[in-house]
């Protein structure tokens, strides 16, 4: 098995850019997706397969991968985007694995 | 779009059985697989189990493994999780969520279930 680090925190003034990353082992080989959780709701898909964004998911939201981190950018980020956010990682072992997840302030 | 309904979550003593059910609607349920993913009070998201759309493969995270079993009923558009030997560490919310293949997102998910395990 193998694990997945994100920051516990990350603080954005509005209209900033936030940038929440995710790093473990070597994620070439792994799929990459994330997720945000308000409070007391379900989890939301808002990146899928590294970098496709569901429909529905504003285009400020994009995610990329490089080597062992992946990274998930709200440009433009709004009081409603504050939330948790967490990464998940699939690879051909079946295997989902989520992060800690990252929760992002908007002050 | 597709809902997700779970339930059957509750009180249950360390050592107890729970079965969870998660009721499947306006989505072909039958070409999906589906998770279930558990959140404990407080803390991080975590992958519990998957089965195949046809109930052919199904894996479980170490942490579950010989303990949970999960099970689906596709003429009922249902999916189960037979919880066995509970500790307070399973206390948390069980989702269910559905993605169609592999490498997709879990792009649908229920409420959730409660399920807590204590004397």
């Amino acid at each position: 098995s193998f694990d997945l680090t994100q920051p516990p925190s990350v603080s954005v003034s509005p209209g900033q850019t936030a940038t929440i990353t995710c790093s473990g082992r070597d994620l070439r080989g792994d799929t990459i997706s994330w997720y945000q959780q308000k409070t007391g709701q379900s989890p939301v898909s808002v990146i899928y397969q590294d970098s496709r964004r569901p429909s529905g998911i504003p285009a400020r939201f994009s995610g990329s991968k490089s080597g062992n981190t992946a990274t998930l950018t709200i440009r433009g980020t709004q009081a409603v985007d504050e939330a948790a956010y967490y990464c998940q990682a699939w690879n051909n072992s079946n295997i989902w694995l989520f992060a800690g997840g990252t929760k992002l302030t908007v002050l | 779009q597709g809902h997700l309904v779970e339930s059957g979550g509750g009180l249950v003593q360390p050592g107890g059985s729970l079965r969870l059910s998660c009721e499947a609607s306006d989505f072909i349920f039958k070409i999906y697989g589906m998770h279930w993913v558990r959140q404990a009070p407080g803390k991080g998201l975590e992958w519990v189990a998957v089965i195949w759309y046809d109930g052919t493969y199904k894996h479980y995270a170490d942490s579950v493994k010989g303990r949970f079993t999960i099970s689906r009923d596709n003429s009922k558009n249902m999916v189960f999780l037979d919880m066995d030997s509970l500790s307070a560490e399973d206390t948390g919310m069980y989702y269910c969520a559905r993605a169609k293949a592999a490498r997709d997102p879990f792009d649908i998910w229920g409420r959730g279930t409660m399920v807590t395990v204590s004397s």
